[in-house]
């Protein structure tokens, strides 16, 4: 069964500052894909990004950019420019492809603070 | 668009009683999921759906139960609800097409309480 790990229980950031959110994954197969969801306080579940397996190029979106090494199966977000509406627990999820039928497994949870 | 809407938001329940989370989705999708997300985890997969009259097992699905009659619905049935069962649950949704790492489409969340 495929594991998602995410190391950090918490992490904060000044406002402005970049931070990085870690997650490592365990899986056998060799077509996945990868994503970061972003739950705020208000418990909505927010997709921040994804990645698919078979592209070597790391996903950005605007703030966000990830750090995809297959090899290692280590899958970090990082935030640039920080700012308090990044602040929120991170949810770093992992999805096999064929006949998964995109059923999800997710980390821990990694709580960002933002500090003004 | 509405998307996955899910109700009730909030509920409390007594030990041994029943109730159904209802789950809906208006954008045609096939496949639909519930998950539950315990105080300070992430979410775990109940039971999910790839069309109407098919469901199976996820991870944790005892206590629990599920039917899909229609593409839109997406019901969760606790029989006897017990304390362990205090938790926020996810209905969500995804497009079936296959090799693309559709993300999922997830509702609100319903925050149920067991006493």
């Amino acid at each position: 069964a495929q594991t998602v790990t995410q190391s950090q229980p918490e992490m904060s950031v000044q406002e402005a500052e970049t931070v990085t959110l870690s997650c490592t994954y365990d899986t056998s197969e060799s077509d996945y894909y990868l994503f970061w969801y972003k739950q705020p306080p208000s418990r909505q579940m927010i997709l921040v990004i994804r990645q698919e397996a078979y592209k070597q190029q790391n996903a950005t979106e605007n703030r966000f950019s990830v750090n995809f090494q297959k090899a290692a199966k280590s899958f970090s977000l990082k935030i640039s420019d920080s700012q308090l509406g990044d602040a929120a627990m991170y949810f770093c999820a992992y999805c096999a492809g064929g006949t998964s039928y995109g059923k999800l497994t997710f980390g821990q949870g990694t709580i960002l603070t933002v500090h003004p | 668009n509405a998307g996955v809407t899910q109700t009730p938001k909030f509920r409390i329940l007594k030990i041994g009683q029943s109730m159904t989370l209802q789950c809906a989705q208006d954008m045609n999708h096939n496949y639909m999921y519930w998950y539950r997300q315990d105080p300070g985890m992430g979410l775990k997969l109940i039971y999910y759906s790839v069309g109407a009259g098919i469901t199976d097992k996820g991870e944790v699905p005892n206590g629990y139960n599920v039917s899909r009659s229609t593409t839109e619905d997406f019901p969760l049935r606790l029989e006897l609800a017990a304390p362990s069962q205090t938790s926020v649950y996810f209905c969500a949704s995804r497009p079936a097409e296959t090799g693309k790492g559709q993300p999922q489409h997830f509702g609100d969340g319903t925050r149920l309480s067991i006493l």
